[in-house]
């Protein structure tokens, strides 16, 4: 069966610092990998989604980048964290169906 | 372009009371419509989706219907519970885009 791991859970980083949120998917291949925020008290926002290896499009403009070194990997990143950045990240995998499956979260917040 | 707009929270009920949360879609073609649930610190479970025109999709006695002509899929359940108080998601997944849009969340707390 298909899972989508996601870590850390929860992270705390003060300003200026650098990011890395890793998520990856067991049991399929070539998955469309999508990664949201939800700030709080707001919904979801798409910020990157990747249909295949290197390929990377940017929803919005912002303080965070993305990449997808391998098929089954999904990587955000930012080289120096704003305070706009907390909030509550998900990863999410499309299967068949267009249903999608989350990832647990990573809860950030920057200090 | 393509939007969801669901109903504002918090939505407060008592235990067994009726439940409805409005959802209301834009979308250019025929877009597969689901509900998405968030409890308190996790991620997002699917909840129920419906794929075309006038399909009905329901899961754990929650029920939304695909109506076209109102651009609506509207969430209810009959009687709630103390653990159905989450925060339910609106989505909206348009092929051409290949993307899931989420309306922005509505909070529902039930009380005992």
């Amino acid at each position: 069966s298909q899972t989508i791991h996601q870590w850390p859970a929860t992270l705390v980083q003060p300003v200026g610092s650098p990011l890395s949120l890793e998520c990856t998917v067991e049991g399929t291949s070539n998955p469309n990998l999508y990664w949201y925020r939800q700030a709080a008290g707001r919904g979801l926002q798409l910020l990157f989604y990747s249909v295949g290896i290197g390929q990377i499009s940017s929803e919005v403009p912002q303080n965070l980048s993305a990449s997808r070194p391998q098929d089954r990997q999904f990587i955000l990143s930012s080289k120096k964290l704003l305070l706009s950045d907390s909030g509550f990240y998900l990863c999410a995998w499309r299967g068949p169906n267009y249903g999608y499956t989350f990832g647990s979260g990573t809860r950030l917040t920057v200090v | 372009g393509n939007s969801v707009t669901q109903m504002e929270g918090p939505v407060t009920l008592s235990e067994e009371a009726f439940l409805t949360i409005n959802c209301t879609y834009t979308a250019t073609g025929y877009p597969s419509l689901f509900w998405y649930v968030q409890y308190p610190g996790e991620g997002l479970q699917l909840l129920l989706k419906a794929t075309k025109a006038d399909d009905k999709g329901s899961n754990k006695g929650f029920e939304a219907t695909y109506r076209k002509e109102t651009t609506s899929f509207h969430l209810e359940k009959g009687s709630v519970q103390v653990s159905d108080s989450a925060v339910y998601f609106c989505a909206l997944f348009y092929n051409q885009g290949g993307k899931l849009i989420f309306g922005q969340g509505t909070e529902l707390s039930v009380k005992p």
